[in-house]
């Protein structure tokens, strides 16, 4: 079976400063994928980053990166520049790659980004 | 993302009812994932089904849940005599072929059950 762990409370963060959200995971499987998804008051799920298991590098997109720690079981984003617009819940999320393969979420963080 | 269509976005029932909910995938994407996120919560995964083709139900209950893709058509979440504790958002998202990494979401669908 696979695990997300989010733990923090509600974060604060000024904006145009960087935040970092924890994640961690926990699975058997060699092959994965990690995901984090953004989910404003709108309600929809907006999907920001993929980190595979086996990618030597973190992933980066835009102002969004991934700090993967595999040894760690760990899959913190970091948001840099924070805008009000990054006010939100985000997800972090492990898929196990194969066959029937589904997403498994955790609890969300709520991100509050201040003027 | 916009490609997946779900409709209704909210949908009020009274206990007992019945609740249909529909989901187009993006065109091209024949598998189809639904999930639901109860307040407060992350989204849980309720079932897999590929055209016409139900492949993982495991996260669904097995009472009064049934869900389907037919060869034409959304797929169709229905929930029969629905109670209090349905009220939730469902999420419907769609991929080309199974690596759900792919996958995007729909809107979802705000139940609630009065």
């Amino acid at each position: 079976a696979q695990k997300i762990t989010q733990t923090q409370p509600g974060m604060f963060v000024q904006e145009k400063e960087a935040v970092t959200l924890d994640c961690t995971y926990d699975t058997s499987d060699p092959s994965y994928g990690l995901f984090w998804y953004k989910q404003p008051s709108s309600g929809e799920m907006i999907f920001l980053i993929y980190q595979g298991s086996y990618d030597q590098q973190n992933a980066t997109e835009g102002r969004y990166s991934l700090n993967f720690q595999k040894a760690r079981k760990s899959a913190n984003l970091v948001i840099s520049a924070s805008q009000l617009g990054d006010s939100a819940m985000y997800f972090c999320a492990i898929l196990r790659t194969g066959a029937n393969s589904k997403l498994t979420f955790g609890k969300g963080i709520t991100l509050s980004v201040r003027p | 993302n916009a490609g997946v269509m779900q409709n209704p976005r909210h949908l009020v029932r009274r206990r007992g009812q019945e609740a249909r909910l529909r989901c187009s995938p993006m065109k091209g994407h024949s598998h189809v994932y639904w999930y639901r996120q109860l307040p407060e919560e992350g989204l849980k995964f309720m079932v897999y089904l590929q055209k016409e083709n139900i492949i993982d139900e495991s996260g669904m209950p097995k009472e009064r849940f049934s869900a389907e893709f037919p060869k034409e058509g959304p797929s169709i979440l229905r929930i029969q005599q629905v109670v209090r504790g349905d009220s939730a958002a469902y999420f419907c998202a769609s991929s080309p072929g199974q690596a759900l990494g792919e996958a995007f979401f729909g809107q979802g669908t705000r139940l609630t059950v009065v």
